[in-house]
């Protein structure tokens, strides 16, 4: 398997921009998850989604993010308009937790910066 | 209070030595435990999850929990320069989602 693809891997935009980061889970996983890490608050779950419905986005810091789970193989997290506050690397991941384990697979992640 | 807490280092070990990372968590309802390993500018990777009080071993790696003590640590033999990385400690509360720690950056010395 190819693992969890996020795409872009690096995406240098100016404030006010829309931005849309994409991710395609493992084949066959039922659970997907969003997570932003920075040096100051480290690793944060922002929304993930159980069988393609969202499960909890408490995590989302506000109005202007937002994701979608359209099919069980692609998911969008999209910040409009975007901010310098939001430059981070956004992981995702993907896990497979009907077949009895709860192992979260991360991709390679995205590396925002907004200028 | 964070819900996990690790202290963030650089922790130190000569080349061979044992590794000693520490983790505590705040919500007694938690009932899985991981341990990630992520150099730096790649993504985390899942190094071992414990689910019941006691020691679990595989390889050098061993990790220890202690519900009571809220408490989860992860011990790493004859420790080597390649095993220099940021280890995150995570707990799952039963959502299925994870917390994580801001994690442990483990320097071995050759």
């Amino acid at each position: 398997d190819a693992g969890v693809i996020q795409s872009p891997r690096h995406e240098v935009t100016e404030m006010g921009q829309e931005v849309t980061l994409r991710c395609k889970p493992i084949s066959g996983h039922d659970y997907l998850f969003w997570y932003r890490q920075t040096m100051m608050r480290g690793l944060e779950l922002l929304i993930y989604f159980n069988n393609n419905v969202p499960i909890d986005d408490s995590g989302m810091p506000e109005d202007r993010f937002s994701a979608k789970m359209p099919n069980a193989s692609f998911s969008t997290l999209k910040i409009q308009p975007s901010e310098p506050r939001d430059s981070a690397v956004y992981f995702c991941a993907s896990s497979f937790i009907a077949g009895g384990t709860d192992t979260q697979y991360f991709g390679p992640g995205t590396r925002l910066t907004v200028l | 209070q964070k819900e996990v807490e690790q202290n963030s280092g650089p922790l130190s070990v000569p080349e061979g030595a044992i590794a000693s990372l520490n983790c505590t968590y705040s919500d007694r309802v938690s009932q899985s435990f991981f341990w990630y390993r992520q150099y730096s500018g790649k993504s985390p990777e899942l190094i071992m999850s414990i689910y019941s009080n006691g020691d679990k071993e595989d390889g050098r790696f061993t990790a220890q929990l202690n519900k009571a003590s809220q408490y989860v640590s992860l011990l790493i033999r004859d420790s080597q320069p390649s095993d220099s990385a940021t280890y995150l400690c995570a707990v799952d509360t039963g959502r299925r989602a994870l917390t994580f720690g801001s994690g442990t950056r483990l320097q071995v010395q050759p």
